[in-house]
């Protein structure tokens, strides 16, 4: 079981650079997320869709776009990349409204250095 | 607004030492309780978790009890071992997952 699997691992841009992460799960979750990790400040949601076709802003959203692609895939794009971007992402997914609801899974992560 | 408070970091103990590691939350709701836990280079992944009061969660040997009396879910063990180095998180939810900002163990031989 792959479980959600995110790339690239690692990615160096520079200032003014776009990229995407991308996030796919194989565990028929109806529920993605997009989380960014910086040090003394836990996990911050960037972004979530809560079912296929829907997308809702989170805590840290903005300098980010996301799109569902269906139901296995999240991708998160910065379509002008700033030093302050500079984090560890990671995507996570989960079948919220059900029993065990919020029992995330994530992905390994994706370290993201901005120049 | 929901929130978790966890303490600060790092803690730094030697094997088979006792480990607790406390967590606070927001009363606002009935909200479930987790601890995550980071091991290095990876992501986070489910311990233990409790939904409701009272409840105990506990999985390779740490414990945490939901004290609504005290808006806690302290984690803790017994006796540490090198492999349970890693980074604790502990969370809440009603609607969303909230993240405390970590914890990061470390364990010395």
């Amino acid at each position: 079981n792959a479980g959600v699997t995110q790339t690239p691992k690692f990615q160096v841009l520079k200032t003014g650079q776009s990229m995407t992460l991308q996030c796919a799960q194989d565990m028929n979750h109806n529920s993605m997320y997009w989380y960014r990790q910086d040090p003394g400040m836990g996990l911050r949601l960037i972004y979530y869709s809560a079912s296929e076709g829907t997308t809702d802003k989170g805590e840290v959203p903005n300098g980010y776009n996301v799109s569902r692609l269906n139901k296995r895939e999240f991708s998160l794009r910065l379509e002008s990349a700033a030093p302050s971007q500079t984090s560890v992402y990671f995507c996570a997914s989960n079948n919220r409204g059900q029993s065990g609801a919020n029992v995330l899974t994530f992905g390994a992560g994706s370290r993201l250095t901005v120049l | 607004g929901n929130s978790v408070t966890q303490m600060e970091g790092p803690v730094t103990l030697s094997e088979e030492a006792f480990l607790t590691i406390n967590c606070t939350y927001t009363a606002t709701g009935y909200p479930s309780l987790f601890w995550y836990v980071q091991y290095p280079g990876e992501g986070l992944q489910l311990l233990l978790k409790a939904t409701k009061a009272d409840d105990k969660g506990s999985n390779k040997g740490f414990e945490a009890t939901y004290r609504k009396e005290t808006t806690s879910f302290h984690l803790e063990k017994g006796s540490v071992q090198v492999s349970d180095s890693a980074v604790y998180f502990c969370a809440r939810s009603n609607y969303k997952l909230t993240f405390g900002k970590g914890t990061l163990l470390t364990v010395n031989p």
